[in-house]
């Protein structure tokens, strides 16, 4: 069956230090994958697209890597700042249907 | 502009009752979506609307309807409310079902 998979377990680092999210997957062929961006509260800001054709992204402080054959994505954020505390969320998205299915999440909390 | 306005922000309901969530959008965008937010299962799909006049299922749609009253209103019905249902409710748009998704706030239904 379709998976996809972020660490349920917080990730805590220290300002100034570059975090690092991973969405895995299995069983999917994505067209192409998003990140999202949760506070409590509020509804997901999406942050980040990248095309199965496309290595990497970058948006500021922001990158996202994209490996089709390890079936996996790397989202960094550099410099961090504890405004960046927030819970982020993967999405994929399948060619032809382009119904997204989203990860449940990686909380990142930066101490300062 | 607003966005996506999503109409009750909170909501209580009693077993067996029915109740419309609304959403609309002002971004003259063509797709539109109803997801459900559960603690620890992430962001599911209840239905989607690719564009107006068409409506599908999600990956969760039992015991909800949906109706796409025009480009910018998408609306989510329960019929006979049930504890199962309590949840968080977020309706989002895109521009096509392939580009980034924009969320409303939120609604938060609690089913006694």
């Amino acid at each position: 069956s379709q998976k996809i998979e972020q660490n349920s377990e917080a990730l805590n680092i220290q300002e100034g230090k570059t975090a690092t999210l991973t969405c895995n997957y299995t069983n999917y062929s994505p067209a192409y994958l998003q990140w999202y961006r949760q506070d409590p509260g509020r509804g997901p800001v999406f942050l980040l697209l990248i095309r199965e054709n496309e290595k990497e992204k970058r948006k500021e402080r922001l990158k996202v890597t994209f490996d089709t054959t390890l079936k996996q994505s790397l989202f960094h954020i550099t410099a961090s700042q504890p405004a960046d505390s927030a819970t982020y969320l993967c999405a994929l998205v399948p060619g032809g249907s382009y119904i997204p299915t989203f990860g449940r999440g990686t909380s990142l909390i930066v101490h300062p | 502009n607003a966005g996506v306005t999503q109409t009750p922000k909170f909501q209580v309901l009693k077993t067996g009752q029915s109740m419309t969530l609304q959403c609309a959008q002002d971004m003259n965008h063509n797709s539109m979506y109803w997801y459900r937010q559960d603690p620890g299962m992430g962001l599911r799909l209840i239905y989607y609307s690719a564009s107006e006049g068409t409506t599908d299922k999600g990956e969760v749609p039992n015991g909800y309807n949906v109706s796409r009253l025009n480009k910018r209103e998408f609306s989510l019905r329960l019929e006979s409310a049930a504890p199962s249902q309590t949840s968080v409710y977020f309706c989002a748009s895109s521009w096509e079902m392939n580009t980034e998704a924009f969320f409303g706030q939120g609604t938060r239904l609690t089913v006694v």
